[in-house]
């Protein structure tokens, strides 16, 4: 149990449809991240949110948008879904941003898109 | 950029030690970790360790770090049949922002 947690668990949408992804992260943590994982496939970075604001984005283009709220959960939002989006979204709390070693992830919310 | 390689398989009797090996490109690696991930479920942090060390022992977990080769490995001592798995190795790189995992090695542990 690392005290991340994530919503919805799963979930099915169309193409050209948009999601949103939450995420609770763990107490004392003020940092999250967000990591797509393909099946089969090691998690790729998509972005990271410190105090409210976007420091560190990896490969993904503008539709896969994000914002991290004053109590520091988050949400990642993705416009104009494509088939190559269905994936296992992961959510990962840390404390202070860019420093410190423990990083948790919630257990994901696993988006197919048809 | 960062290149995170690892084995896919391995294979081992129940009781045995488990290797499980990670190779980088990053030399500037802040941090480095093993997760653990099961079936449909998340990731599990089992241990990390900071670069400036070379070993370090968390019960039955033993991570060895050797820098020159860019070689970080997680051994698995008395492995059970709970331990089978896939295990990530993952680098948190100097900007310290995020990580960069390898592709994973699929671990099944035989009775």
């Amino acid at each position: 149990e690392t005290g991340v947690t994530q919503s919805p668990t799963h979930l099915i949408k169309t193409r050209g449809q948009q999601v949103t992804l939450r995420c609770s992260s763990q107490s004392g943590h003020n940092t999250v991240s967000w990591y797509q994982q393909a099946l089969g496939q090691g998690p790729q970075f998509i972005f990271q949110y410190y105090r409210e604001e976007e420091n560190g984005r990896g490969n993904f283009p503008p539709r896969f948008s994000g914002l991290q709220f004053p109590n520091y959960s988050s949400e990642l939002n993705v416009n104009a879904l494509e088939l190559d989006d269905s994936a296992l979204y992961l959510c990962a709390s840390s404390l202070d941003g860019r420093a410190g070693g423990e990083l948790f992830f919630g257990e994901g919310s696993r988006l197919t898109v048809l | 950029g960062e290149d995170v390689e690892q084995s896919l398989f391995l294979s081992v009797r129940e009781g045995d030690s488990s290797v499980i090996n990670c190779t980088y490109t990053d030399s500037s690696s802040t941090y480095l970790y093993w997760y653990k991930q099961e079936p449909g479920a998340g990731l599990q942090l089992l241990t990390y360790i900071f670069s400036n060390m070379d070993m370090k022992q968390d019960q039955r977990l033993t991570v060895l770090l050797n820098k020159k080769d860019k070689h970080l490995s997680l051994r698995i001592a008395d492995t059970q049949t709970g331990d089978s798995a896939i295990y990530f190795c993952a680098l948190r790189g100097a900007a310290g922002n995020k990580l960069t995992f390898g592709g994973g090695t699929r671990v099944l542990v035989k009775p």
